[in-house]
């Protein structure tokens, strides 16, 4: 069964602009959600999907948003990129039942300059 | 008080010791919990879940539950060099969807 996949693997933008990263989950999971590393703050719930509405948030502005296809593919967009937002972004997919296992994609590296 | 804490470390052993990885929670209502390998430069793999009080082994790993105690341990015996990461707990919140929250990890560095 294939993995958890993420694109793109690295990004570099600059501040003020956007940006949209991509996460397609393992195949019959329904549920997808997301995470921001960073050395300081560990890993931090950004929010997850399910079943292409969003079930639960994070302590993030709204600057930072998602959404889910009918294919349990989702996309994270950030809006007006500050340099604070250099992180790892992570995608974790699950069931979304049971157990809540996730399985987490490679992640995208985030550079703002 | 975090929702989830762990010793942030870095915790050293020698090689083919036991690592004894600790973790704490707060929310009564959690009913799964998981621990997670990192290495350096990676994402987090999943490598324990455990949802019951007791121990449950898979090989050199053996995750512990007291939900008495809100308390969930990893250890890992014969430990190898190849083990040295950070390992991350985690904690499912049933009245919030499943969601996961992960404590700030701790570094294990295993020494030949």
């Amino acid at each position: 069964k294939a993995g958890v996949t993420q694109t793109p693997r690295y990004l570099i933008k600059t501040r003020g602009q956007q940006v949209t990263l991509s996460c397609s989950p393992i195949s019959g999971h329904r549920s997808v959600s997301w995470y921001q590393q960073t050395p300081g703050q560990g890993l931090q719930f950004l929010f997850e999907y399910f079943s292409e509405t969003q079930r639960n948030k994070g302590n993030f502005p709204g600057r930072f948003s998602g959404r889910q296809f009918s294919n349990s593919r989702s996309e994270m967009n950030v809006s007006t990129l500050e340099l604070g937002d250099s992180a790892l972004y992570l995608c974790a997919s699950s069931s979304g039942t049971a157990s809540y296992e996730q399985y987490f994609g490679p992640g995208t590296r985030l550079t703002v300059t | 008080q975090k929702e989830v804490e762990q010793n942030s470390g870095p915790l050293s052993v020698p090689e083919g010791a036991i690592a004894s990885l600790n973790c704490t929670y707060s929310d009564r209502g959690s009913q799964s919990f998981f621990w997670y390998r990192q290495y350096s430069g990676k994402s987090p793999e999943l490598i324990m879940s455990i949802y019951s009080n007791g121990d449950k082994e898979d090989g050199r790993f053996t995750a512990q539950l007291n939900k008495a105690s809100q308390y969930v341990s990893l250890l890992i015996r014969d430990s190898q060099p190849s083990d040295s990461a950070t390992y991350l707990c985690a904690v499912a919140l049933y009245n919030q969807g499943g969601k996961l929250i992960f404590g700030q990890g701790t570094e294990l560095s295993v020494k030949p």
